[in-house]
C-alpha cells in the first residue's frame, strides 16, 4: 500500500520552461512534506520542504505547493536547466505521533531537461 | 565535512554468502537510518537508530537482516545468508535529531547472483 505516490515515472521539458512534478498522499497523519533530488550513483539530497500549515514555499527557482484537501503537492522548477535533470522523490512524515522520524518516499520521477 | 560515508560502493556476491555494508554518519548526528531502494518498492526504511539505540526495525525484511551501531560513528547492515532478491541499492542516512533534511550517503549497490 503506497502512501506516497508519484504517478509520472518520467517527465521531459525544454530548457527555460517550467517543470511541474506531482505527488499524492493518502495518510492524513502526514503533516510535513519534502522533495529530494537524486543524481545517478549518488544518494538523495534534500531540496525543499513544506509544512502542512502552509500552502506554498519558495526557494529560488523551486516552489512547492500543497493542497491539503486534495492530499496533493507539486514541485515547480522555473526556469528549468539541464543540470536539473535528475530523479525527484517526494517524501512525507507525520511530525506528531510515534513515527515522527519516518520519511515515506514516493517512487520518484525522472526529470530530463533538454537543452 | 565528508558527509555520510558508505562502503563498499558496489558489492557482488554469491547466494548464501554473508554481506556486510558499512556506514559512517556525519559527526554530531544522533539519528541514523538504513534505507533500501528497489524498482518495485522504491525507497523503504529498514531500521532507525537514535543515539546508537535501535528504535524501529520493523522494516527489516526478515531474520537474515541485522543491523548494529556499536558507537556514534559507525553502523553495519549485515545479510546472512544473502539471496538474489536482496539485490538493491542500500542507503545510509543521518540527521541531527529529528531534522527532516536527512543527509544520505552515496549508497551500496548490492548484487547477489
Amino acid at each position: 500500500d503506497q502512501q506516497v505516490k508519484q504517478n509520472s515515472p518520467s517527465l521531459s521539458v525544454q530548457e527555460g520552461r517550467i517543470s511541474i512534478l506531482n505527488c499524492d498522499y493518502t495518510n492524513s497523519m502526514f503533516d510535513y512534506f519534502l522533495w529530494y533530488k537524486k543524481y545517478p550513483a549518488e544518494g538523495p539530497t534534500f531540496l525543499i520542504s513544506i509544512s502542512s500549515i502552509k500552502d506554498k514555499n519558495e526557494d529560488g527557482r523551486f516552489t512547492v505547493f500543497l493542497n491539503k484537501s486534495a492530499k496533493h503537492l507539486s514541485l515547480h522548477i522555473v526556469p528549468s536547466q539541464p543540470g536539473d535533470s535528475a530523479v525527484y522523490f517526494c517524501a512525507a512524515i507525520p511530525r506528531r505521533g510515534g513515527s515522527n522520524y519516518k520519511l515515506t518516499f514516493g517512487k520518484g520521477t525522472l526529470l530530463t531537461v533538454n537543452p | 565535512d565528508a558527509g555520510v560515508i558508505q562502503s563498499p560502493r558496489h558489492e557482488v556476491t554469491e547466494m548464501g554468502q554473508e554481506v556486510t555494508l558499512r556506514c559512517k554518519p556525519i559527526s554530531g548526528h544522533n539519528s541514523l537510518f538504513w534505507y533500501r531502494q528497489t524498482m518495485m518498492r522504491g525507497l523503504e526504511l529498514l531500521i532507525y537508530f537514535n543515539n546508537n539505540v535501535p528504535i524501529d526495525d520493523s522494516g527489516m525484511p526478515e531474520d537474515r537482516f541485522s543491523a548494529k551501531m556499536p558507537n556514534a560513528s559507525f553502523s553495519t547492515l549485515k545479510i546472512q545468508p544473502s539471496e538474489p532478491r536482496d539485490s538493491a541499492v542500500y542507503f545510509c542516512a543521518s540527521a541531527e535529531g529529528i531534522n527532516y533534511g536527512y543527509t544520505f550517503g552515496s549508497g551500496t549497490r548490492l548484487t547477489v547472483v
